[in-house]
């Protein structure tokens, strides 16, 4: 099975903010990975699949890059809306593991 | 418009068969690329992967829950059923199905892009 690790788990940023969360494989998974993004209560929402191709509607102060064993999502300047939990995910092989999640909070 | 959502008890004790129905609307399960999954996640903690069905009857589960997990499909009612056996109050959690898509023309594009709004399922005697 393939193991994801997201680093960091939690994240504190301002509004205007860059940030970086990083995800990485246990194994090579090509670019079969996705991000998404979950508010409490609320059921995770797509952002970026193929590593790096925005799904439709999604901001493009979202990105993914990466291939292999280490991805990255990026938003390029947090606004209010974006304080969640971020998830990836692969889809190289079954079992369709996610990571552990990071909790984006406001400082 | 693509929607789907999850059916079933709210309240099992231990030991039962928890029942989950994903109902479905605004795609097929027919069509080539397409499954529908279920994922669960307990209070406070991460996403799991559990199953996923698609339209030629192919199954996966996840290794560790594969003894207690069934997945079938009935495409006449665009319904994906998840049964699990023996259930304990560690599998307390919100389940969610959610369709998986693989657009065949475009290289590594799986994904979950539509989720169900999940449904609390609490294990307790």
């Amino acid at each position: 099975d393939i193991q994801l690790t997201q680093s960091p788990s939690f994240l504190s940023a301002s509004v205007g903010d860059r940030v970086t969360i990083i995800c990485r494989a246990s194994q090579g998974i090509s670019s079969y990975l996705a991000w998404y993004q979950q508010k409490p209560g609320k059921a995770p929402k797509l952002l970026i699949y193929a590593a790096s191709a925005l799904q439709s509607g999604v901001p493009s102060r979202f990105s993914g890059s990466g291939s292999g064993t280490e991805f990255t999502l990026t938003i390029s300047s947090l606004q209010p809306e974006d304080f969640a939990t971020y998830f990836c995910q692969q889809f190289n092989s079954y079992p369709y593991s996610f990571g552990q999640g990071t909790k984006l909070e406001i400082k | 418009q693509i929607t789907l959502k999850e059916s079933g008890p709210t309240l099992v004790k231990p030991t039962q068969t928890l029942t989950l129905t994903c109902t479905f609307s605004g795609f097929s399960l027919s069509t080539s690329g397409v499954g529908v999954g279920w994922i669960r996640q307990p209070p406070g903690k991460a996403l799991e992967w559990l199953a996923l069905i698609y339209r030629n009857d192919e199954k996966h589960y996840s290794p560790s829950l594969k003894s207690r997990l069934t997945i079938t499909k009935d495409t006449s009612k665009n319904q994906v059923v998840l049964t699990m056996t023996n259930m304990d109050p560690v599998d307390t959690a919100t389940y969610y199905c959610a369709r998986r898509y693989h657009d065949i023309s475009t290289s590594y594009s799986s994904m979950f892009d539509y989720w169900g709004q999940g449904t609390l399922v609490t294990v307790s005697s």
